[in-house]
């Protein structure tokens, strides 16, 4: 059973549109990040948060923007889609703890394939 | 340098055999390290993590961590068709306010 949601799983949309992909987490977690991967490639980090109303830009430069209003709710949002922004987008939470192991390791969501023609 | 490096492969084992998977960092400070598998198309599953200078076994999987040489292993034993995927190896860089930095993964293919 995931604890981590991302909607939708897949979505094709128009050059210019608006776009927001959801994510949700049930665990309570303060931490949560936005990785941007192509196929066969690397994860960047494009945005990640540390608890509400806490955002920060990641490594990888991007047009889209992030909001924290709740603790289990991170959207990222594009505000005019680009075929540039086709890639697949995943969200995560971090394990909170004080000690080792496990603590501090990423549950990732399903992710959402975006394509823009 | 970046912070977290793998071989990006593809790295060919035949089943049965012993896949090994390496990874080296650059933060002397980095403290827990973490294999994450991921199948074409889907999303990393974490399947070890690692803190401690030594092994640490689960399973057919065996994480190596040796600090001295900046190092961290995946092994897997008897190897299957089922483990072809890409593995991911992260660590949490403590400049890094406890993000993991991954590594570019490295696509491990088993053959029947």
């Amino acid at each position: 059973e995931a604890d981590i949601y991302q909607t939708p799983r897949y979505l094709v949309i128009g050059t210019g549109k608006k776009i927001t992909l959801e994510c949700s987490q049930t665990m309570g977690h303060d931490k949560m990040y936005w990785y941007q991967q192509d196929p066969g490639m690397e994860l960047h980090l494009i945005h990640y948060s540390y608890g509400v109303n806490s955002t920060e830009k990641g490594d990888l430069s991007s047009e889209s923007t992030v909001s924290r209003i709740r603790t289990e709710h991170f959207p990222l949002t594009l505000e005019s889609a680009r075929p540039s922004h086709t890639s697949q987008y995943l969200c995560a939470t971090q394990t909170e703890g004080t000690g080792q192991g496990l603590n501090y390791g990423y549950t990732f969501g399903s992710g959402t394939r975006l394509t823009v023609v | 340098q970046k912070e977290v490096e793998q071989n990006s492969g593809p790295l060919s084992v035949p089943e049965g055999a012993i896949a090994s998977l390496n990874c080296t960092y650059s933060d002397r400070g980095s403290q827990s390290f973490f294999w994450y598998r991921q199948y074409s198309g889907k999303s990393p599953e974490l399947i070890m993590s690692i803190y401690s200078n030594g092994d640490k076994e689960d399973g057919r999987f065996t994480a190596q961590l040796n600090k001295a040489s900046q190092y961290v292993s995946l092994l897997i034993r008897d190897s299957q068709p089922s483990d072809s995927a890409t593995y991911l190896c992260a660590g949490r860089i403590i400049r890094g306010a406890q993000k993991l930095v991954f590594g570019q993964g490295t696509r491990l293919t088993i053959n029947p």
